[in-house]
């Protein structure tokens, strides 16, 4: 299967951690990456492989990963990661798909 | 620093074709695996398709095959997407993207991406 699902919509209090999560089968063979996308904006990718930032990423962003499931923390939330988070990877079942999650919205209060 | 520049919005009627230009600088289209990436109004992203490094080839998403077709202008730098037939549902703003294949696992990421262009589909 080349679907990925993310949770519904969470809330952060400014400063605390939140941790969300990207699921699906194709996860076991290749690693997530993630991308943070504010209203009316590009995406921005903010980690990619085993746990890269990019340069200019902040290190509060971090990824890991167990079984068929990928997760992004942000650890001490500020109010710029009020955003969209989507997971993205590639199909493993054998056609070249690759696939975007279905997102997850991010709100610090 | 990769730089994709994509052309302005479109608007079309349904039934017609729209082709969005993305002219890439500071690298060239040779250097680079571009993809198309599209978000409907209030919707997530969906994957297109795009270039394949590991095959040569251009890949569709199944939902768009024999609708689109993605090209390259080496002599410009500009990468194209055309979708044709176009119905209400392809209102979006489409964006051309480079994507990078980890070295050991293939695993992709998307460093790289245009500003995005809007296509409105409607009578």
């Amino acid at each position: 299967s080349s679907e990925l699902t993310q949770e519904p919509p969470v809330s952060v209090a400014l400063g605390q951690t939140v941790k969300i999560a990207c699921q699906g089968d194709s996860l076991r063979s290749y690693y997530a990456s993630w991308y943070q996308q504010k209203p009316g904006q590009a995406p921005v990718l903010v980690i990619y492989g085993k746990n890269n930032r990019p340069s200019g990423i902040p290190d509060r962003f971090s990824g890991s990963f167990s079984g068929d499931t990928a997760s992004l923390t942000i650890t001490g939330a500020q109010a710029e990661d009020e955003a969209d988070y989507y997971c993205n990877s590639r199909d493993s079942s054998g056609n070249h798909d690759y696939v975007f999650g279905t997102g997850t919205k991010v709100t610090v209060l | 620093q990769v730089q994709l520049v994509q052309s302005g919005a479109e608007v079309k009627k349904p039934g017609a074709s729209v082709k969005v230009s993305c002219k890439v600088s500071t690298y060239t289209l040779t250097e680079l695996s571009m993809h198309w990436v599209r978000q409907a109004p209030g919707k997530g992203l969906e994957w297109m398709g795009g270039f394949h490094p590991e095959d040569g080839e251009t890949i569709y998403a199944q939902k768009f095959q024999g609708r689109v077709t993605m090209t390259e202008d080496t002599s410009t730098d500009t990468a194209y997407m055309e979708l044709s037939s176009l119905r209400s549902e392809d209102t979006a703003v489409y964006y051309c993207a480079t994507v990078v294949h980890d070295y050991y696992d293939s695993s992709p990421s998307y460093p790289h991406w245009g500003q995005g262009t809007l296509v409105t589909v409607s009578s």
